[in-house]
């Protein structure tokens, strides 16, 4: 079963424009994390935030997390065509042991137009 | 410096037949974790591999099961394929426990279609 939901579930901006996604998720949390997927193929690390962090920047990615509402927003400024993917938060739940898998959410697809 | 690399890319079976997926990590990377991600959907976690042993095993049946070898490599196995095992199946690497702590370096998959 999915642990988070990202909102909304697709997304169409023009280049230039900021995009925001969100993230909702169950239980408690080591950390989360922002991967992002071109079409259909391998998942690309973008971001990594831990539970006792609130923000986090990273070029023009910015991650905000609120664990009390347990949620998370991905922002991208200025956002290019190549931007154009689906965006995944994952997050690293429990102690240690099982902090080794990631829960992933369903996704929200990003479309960026020229 | 290669990345994650998984063969074969594309993969058609028949139903009840057995596959093998093959992965290797990234340079430096001793710890390997597969996922099965249907379409339109997020990345299920099947399994983890560490020095050669299964460390953590997600919600899946024992029809998938794996294996890691000492230069860190790792296969996944999957008998008696059914439809619903049609999917891209990822294979993840990281350093040790840096997964958990800093991500993880994922290959481009293998796309297994079961008819």
């Amino acid at each position: 079963s999915q642990q988070g939901e990202e909102d909304p579930q697709a997304l169409s901006i023009q280049e230039g424009e900021n995009a925001t996604m969100n993230c909702s998720y169950k239980t408690s949390i080591n950390n989360l994390q922002w991967y992002r997927q071109n079409s259909g193929r391998g998942l690309v690390h973008l971001i990594l935030i831990r539970s006792n962090e609130r923000e986090k920047h990273s070029g023009r990615l910015r991650v905000t997390l609120d664990t009390s509402k347990k949620s998370s927003s991905l922002l991208i400024t200025a956002s290019r065509a190549a931007d154009t993917a689906s965006y995944f938060c994952a997050t690293g739940i429990g102690v240690s042991g099982s902090a080794r898998q990631l829960t992933f959410g369903s996704g929200t697809q990003l479309t960026v137009l020229p | 410096d290669a990345g994650v690399t998984q063969s074969p890319t594309h993969l058609i079976k028949t139903r009840g037949q057995q596959v093998t997926l093959r992965c290797s990590p990234k340079s430096g990377h001793d710890t390997v974790s597969w996922y099965q991600q249907a379409l339109g959907q997020g990345p299920q976690f099947i399994f983890q591999y560490y020095e050669e042993e299964e460390r953590q095993r997600g919600n899946f049946p024992d029809r998938f099961s794996g294996h890691q070898f000492p230069n860190y490599s790792s296969e996944l196995n999957v008998n008696a394929l059914l439809l619903g095992d049609s999917a891209l199946y990822l294979c993840a690497s990281s350093p040790g426990t840096g997964g958990r702590d800093y991500g993880y370096t994922f290959g481009s998959g293998t796309r297994l279609t079961v008819v």
